[in-house]
């Protein structure tokens, strides 16, 4: 079965700066697809980014890139210009075929002004 | 457009008690899914749906039902709650194939006393 991992539970960073969280996954498949989600206090289901895993070039989405590393099986997610709306939990999501998405543990980000 | 409902939003149940969570949406995707998101294990499926009439068991389905009689509906049954089902559940929907996201609904907490 595919796992996602994610080895952070606890980010912060100051507003303004850049901050990574990191993503691995395990998978045999070679078509498939990667997504972040934003998961405020709200409680809301958030999409922030995805990665087609046939495409080379890394996804971006205004302050938000990825680092996609297929042969290492990475998927890290770059935040450019923290703000404090940010402050979030971060989760990583795997989706195999049959549109079943697996997720990670989640990160806790915390934006400090 | 409200595109994925869930109710109710908070819910306490005594041992043993059963209930349904209810799910519509109205973007007429035929892939609907249940999730439960517990502290550090992120989000894990529990049944999924492909469309009306056909239902299958994702990675913790022993204490759940399902059902998917129309394309908008997907409850999920708890037959006899029991206080490992305390969480929170949230449905989600696909429009595509794996290059859509899932649209999810703001999600039910439940505590089993």
């Amino acid at each position: 079965a595919q796992t996602v991992t994610q080895s952070q539970p606890e980010m912060s960073v100051q507003e303004a700066e850049t901050v990574t969280l990191s993503c691995t996954y395990d998978t045999s498949e070679n078509n498939y697809y990667l997504f972040w989600y934003k998961q405020p206090p709200s409680r809301q289901m958030i999409l922030v980014i995805r990665q087609e895993a046939y495409k080379q070039q890394n996804a971006t989405e205004n302050r938000f890139s990825v680092n996609f590393q297929k042969a290492a099986k990475s998927f890290s997610l770059k935040i450019s210009d923290s703000q404090l709306g940010d402050t979030a939990m971060y989760f990583c999501a795997f989706m195999e075929y049959g549109n079943k998405l697996v997720f990670g543990a989640g990160t806790i980000l915390r934006v400090k002004s | 457009n409200a595109g994925v409902t869930q109710t109710p939003k908070f819910q306490v149940l005594k041992t043993g008690q059963s209930m349904t969570l209810q799910c519509a949406q109205d973007m007429n995707h035929e892939y609907m899914s249940w999730y439960r998101q517990d502290p550090g294990m992120g989000l894990r499926l529990i049944h999924y749906s492909v469309g009306a009439g056909i239902t299958d068991q994702g990675e913790v389905p022993n204490g759940y039902n399902v059902s998917r009689s129309t394309t908008e509906d997907f409850p999920l049954r708890l037959l006899s709650a029991a206080p490992s089902q305390t969480s929170v559940y949230f449905c989600a929907t696909i429009g595509g194939k794996g290059n859509s996201p899932l649209h999810f609904g703001n999600g039910t907490r439940l505590t089993v006393t």
